[in-house]
């Protein structure tokens, strides 16, 4: 069965404070990992697909990097505007399997 | 471009009314989803619809039917509402098989019952 771990559920950080978002991940055989944005009170924001083992991805303060059983979403300098929930997904490779998603990491960066 | 749009917004309803969730999306997108979000527990799959005329359970379907109208349109439906299905639902979609296959997320469906 596909499974993904998000650690830690929450975070609190100072601004500028960079830190690391992980999640684990098994699965049959990996189509693509991908990283979410949620806001309280709305849907999730795409930010990164990543496909293959030692890819990386960036955005702004966002770096998303991939290993073979896990990924970080690396956060540097982060600002107020940052704190979110920051959710990772996964889709396996057989069939049009949809995506399984992690419970999430809760984060809150204090000015 | 709305990307994908949902109504109501939201909705309270009484133990075993029946209501439909309603989605829409402009991209033009092959695939579509209905997920529900409870705190501690994630996003969940109720239902899918990988293309127009299709449609398959997902990991929580029971308690809901879905139809997908047309290639935009895919809505959810509640028979029988009961407090266990008091939660956030959120449809999603995404581009045709063979290429992207991020989801797009609506603004969710904030759902009450009573």
């Amino acid at each position: 069965e596909d499974q993904v771990t998000q650690s830690p559920e929450a975070l609190r950080l100072q601004e500028g404070e960079s830190s690391s978002l992980n999640c684990s991940y098994t699965v049959s055989g990996l189509r693509g990992l991908f990283w979410y944005r949620q806001d309280p009170g709305k849907g999730p924001e795409f930010l990164f697909t990543l496909y293959s083992a030692g890819e990386e991805k960036e955005k702004e303060r966002l770096k998303a990097t991939l290993t073979k059983k896990e990924s970080f979403l690396h956060i540097t300098a982060p600002k107020p505007e940052d704190s979110a929930t920051y959710l990772c997904a996964v889709q396996a490779v057989s069939g049009n399997t949809p995506l399984v998603f992690g419970k999430g990491t809760r984060l809150s960066v204090i000015a | 471009n709305a990307g994908v749009t949902q109504t109501p917004k939201f909705q309270v309803l009484k133990t075993g009314q029946s209501m439909t969730l309603q989605c829409a999306q402009d991209m033009n997108h092959n695939s579509m989803y209905w997920y529900r979000q409870d705190p501690g527990m994630g996003l969940r799959l109720i239902y899918y619809s990988a293309s127009e005329g299709t449609t398959d359970k997902g990991e929580v379907p029971n308690g809901y039917n879905v139809s997908r109208l047309n290639k935009r349109e895919f809505s959810l439906r509640l028979e029988s509402a009961a407090p266990s299905q008091t939660s956030v639902y959120f449809c999603a979609s995404r581009p045709k098989r063979g290429s992207s296959y991020e989801q797009y997320f609506g603004p969710g469906t904030r759902l009450t019952v009573t």
